[in-house]
């Protein structure tokens, strides 16, 4: 089973701001990442595919990178509606996997 | 616009069988895609449980396998989630969903294991 790691755990920032969130996995899942953006009582969105594919709908401040086991999430400027979890997945091996979810909160 | 809408009991007694079931509409099961289920307990992550293709087998977490049956329905345009032998570690929002990279979610039910 591929284990993803993101880090940090909480991530504390103002709006405007820049955040960049990390998500390591324990062998390489190629380009098979996707991050999702999750608020309280509701259903996760697919924000990025494929490592660096914006999803149907998603705003270009949001953007990923990173291939084989390292991968990164980067919101340019946080907005007041992106202070969310944030979860990376992958898809390279079954069984898919979830890493354990970054809290971006309002500093 | 595709569509995914959970239905089953909110609450099962330890030891017995948990059933969901999810229609999908806006898009037939039979033209393509992974269907699939996730859980989430209450406060934490997300667990992916198991997966069909709409002419394959299935694909299952190994930590479930011995006890998770997922099946489709063409016809009713559905598919299905057991889990048998549930315990309270078994509570959680179970989302049915599309595709190994999930683009469209159940709104999620609460299922919750108690006597």
């Amino acid at each position: 089973e591929i284990v993803l790691t993101q880090s940090p755990a909480t991530l504390s920032l103002s709006p405007g701001e820049r955040a960049t969130l990390s998500c390591r996995a324990s062998q390489s899942v190629t380009n098979y990442l996707a991050w999702y953006q999750q608020k309280p009582g509701q259903a996760p969105r697919l924000l990025i595919y494929d490592a660096s594919n914006r999803a149907t709908g998603i705003p270009a401040r949001f953007s990923g990178s990173g291939s084989g086991t390292d991968f990164t999430l980067t919101i340019s400027s946080l907005e007041p509606e992106d202070f969310a979890v944030y979860y990376c997945q992958q898809r390279s091996n079954w069984p898919l996997t979830f890493g354990g979810g970054t809290k971006v909160e309002i500093k | 616009q595709v569509q995914l809408q959970e239905s089953g009991p909110g609450l099962v007694k330890p030891s017995e069988t948990l059933s969901l079931t999810c229609a999908v509409s806006g898009y037939s099961i039979s033209s393509g895609y992974y269907w699939g289920w996730i859980r989430q307990p209450p406060g934490k992550g997300l667990e992916w449980i198991g997966s069909i293709y709409h002419s394959g087998g299935p694909s299952y977490n190994p930590s479930l396998k011995n006890r998770v049956t997922i099946s489709v329905d063409t016809s009713k345009n559905q598919f299905s989630l057991r889990l048998s032998s549930v315990t309270a570690a078994d509570t959680a929002v179970y989302y049915c969903v599309r595709s190994r990279f999930v683009d469209y979610w159940g709104q999620g039910t609460l299922v919750t294991v108690s006597s």
